[in-house]
């Protein structure tokens, strides 16, 4: 299985603040037909996931633009530009390439 | 507006089965491939079943192969997940998820495997 390693597993920052959280994959996500299959997913309190990014950098319908996802390979990070209160969450990054689909551990996001 | 409820859910005792269902609306059901993830609560996300727009072809998580069955009546905009010889670790809420990747998704259904 490809196995996605997700750093730091929590996190608390201060409103209008940055952060970012990294994924690591045992293998390389980039497929033959030029895709990488790497995405990220928001879970608010007592909601289910969400889908942010798709594709490593590409917004989802109506995500806002302080979120923006980059990397390649098998190194992938999400940044927010400027934290704010909606955006309290467990944040996990997942991979398609290869089935079983795989998740990493999750990222607790706080404000401070 | 994409809506999908699970249901099904409930208190079971080991090794007894029990089967979920996904209502699924708002987009076009027939071409949609279709997940099962699921969630101990408090922990991360797992990945259970994916099955394509017409059934043929069905994958598993190694954990819930031989014992879960997923299938779908796209008559009924519905998808099922099967779920036997049930063990306390498949404790979990059980969410389905629309699109080739985990699109859209429900809220979720609790199962409890408990004696």
């Amino acid at each position: 299985d490809v196995v996605v390693t997700q750093t730091p597993l929590s996190l608390s920052v201060s409103p209008g603040q940055p952060a970012s959280i990294s994924c690591k994959s045992s293998q390389s996500l980039l497929h033959t037909d030029g895709k990488t299959y790497f995405y990220w997913y928001i879970q608010r309190p007592g909601q289910s996931p969400q889908l942010l990014i798709y594709e490593v950098s590409n917004r989802f319908a109506g995500v806002p633009d302080r979120f923006s996802g980059s990397g390649s390979g098998t190194d992938f990070t999400l940044k927010i530009s400027r934290v704010e209160a909606e955006d309290v969450g467990i944040y996990y990054c997942m991979q398609s390439i290869q089935l079983p689909v795989t998740f990493g551990q999750g990222t607790k996001v706080e404000i401070k | 507006e994409v809506q999908l409820v699970e249901s099904g859910g409930g208190l079971v005792q080991p090794g007894w089965s029990l089967r979920l269902s996904c209502a699924a609306s708002g987009f076009t059901f027939r071409s949609s491939w279709m997940h099962w993830v699921r969630q101990v609560p408090g922990k991360g996300l797992l990945w259970v079943s994916r099955i394509n727009f017409d059934g043929s072809r069905i994958y598993y998580a190694d954990s819930v192969k031989g014992r879960f069955t997923t299938s779908r009546d796209n008559a009924k905009n519905t998808l099922y997940l099967q779920m036997g010889s049930l063990r306390v670790e498949d404790t979990a809420i059980y969410y389905c998820a629309s699109d080739l990747i985990p699109t859209f998704w429900g809220r979720g259904t609790l199962v409890t495997v408990s004696s």
